[in-house]
């Protein structure tokens, strides 16, 4: 069956520019969340959807950081203004609760 | 603070050999405890989940240990094969209900050599 998918896999950008990262999650999954992964390093939660709740923001780094779930499926996180720290590995994954997470391949990100 | 540490940060180990990965953490109120591996370029996939009840759950050569007093959790990996290679993230997650929060350990990057 159809898993977490994620696009683009990879995106370079100058300093400065805005990017759009996109997640479809697996159909029927409430949960969502967005994590970070910087070279080496481990995971970084960013934000969490589950089902019409409010979402727990309180892992974006910045202001510059925002996402939005529309219709209870798919998934944009936003970095305006993108800087050379935001390079990374921006991994979304779907499920949630006491089920199992599954992550999508992750949209390299590289802020020249 | 809910943290989550693990250790050791990194493990090399010959073919056919056992390890042990260890996790301790401070998340509280503590619903349960997962074990992922995740593969160079990959995303992180799922080995055991264990609730505040289960002290133990294997998956194939793999067995997760869990000391919910203690907050400590490991995992053992038996006759370690090549395609062990991979780091071992611990992840806690706070509470049971829907709007659970997941809290991440660093990760153990283990290597396998032949």
């Amino acid at each position: 069956g159809a898993g977490v998918s994620q696009s683009p896999s990879n995106k370079v950008t100058e300093k400065g520019k805005d990017v759009e990262l996109r997640c479809d999650p697996i159909s029927g999954h409430t949960a969502l969340y967005w994590y970070r992964q910087s070279l080496g390093q481990g995971l970084e939660f960013l934000i969490y959807f589950q089902g019409n709740s409010a979402p727990d923001k309180s892992g974006l780094p910045s202001d510059r950081f925002s996402a939005e779930r529309t219709g209870g499926s798919v998934s944009t996180l936003t970095i305006q203004r993108t800087q050379q720290e935001d390079s990374a590995v921006y991994l979304c994954a779907s499920g949630g609760g006491q089920e199992t997470q599954y992550f999508g391949p992750g949209t390299r990100l590289l802020v020249l | 603070k809910n943290q989550v540490e693990q250790s050791p940060q990194s493990l090399i180990i010959l073919e056919g050999k056992n390890c042990t990965l260890q996790c301790n953490y401070t998340v509280s109120p503590f619903s349960n405890l997962r074990w992922y591996k995740q593969d160079t370029g990959r995303g992180p996939v799922s080995l055991t989940i264990m609730t505040f009840s289960e002290n133990t759950k294997s998956n194939g050569r793999y067995t997760a240990t869990l000391d919910a007093d203690t907050k400590q959790s490991s995992l053992h990996i038996t006759a370690s094969q090549l395609s062990d290679s991979a780091s071992y993230i611990c992840v806690v997650s706070d509470r049971g209900s829907t709007l659970g929060r997941l809290y991440f350990g660093r990760g153990t990057q283990l290597t396998v050599w032949p």
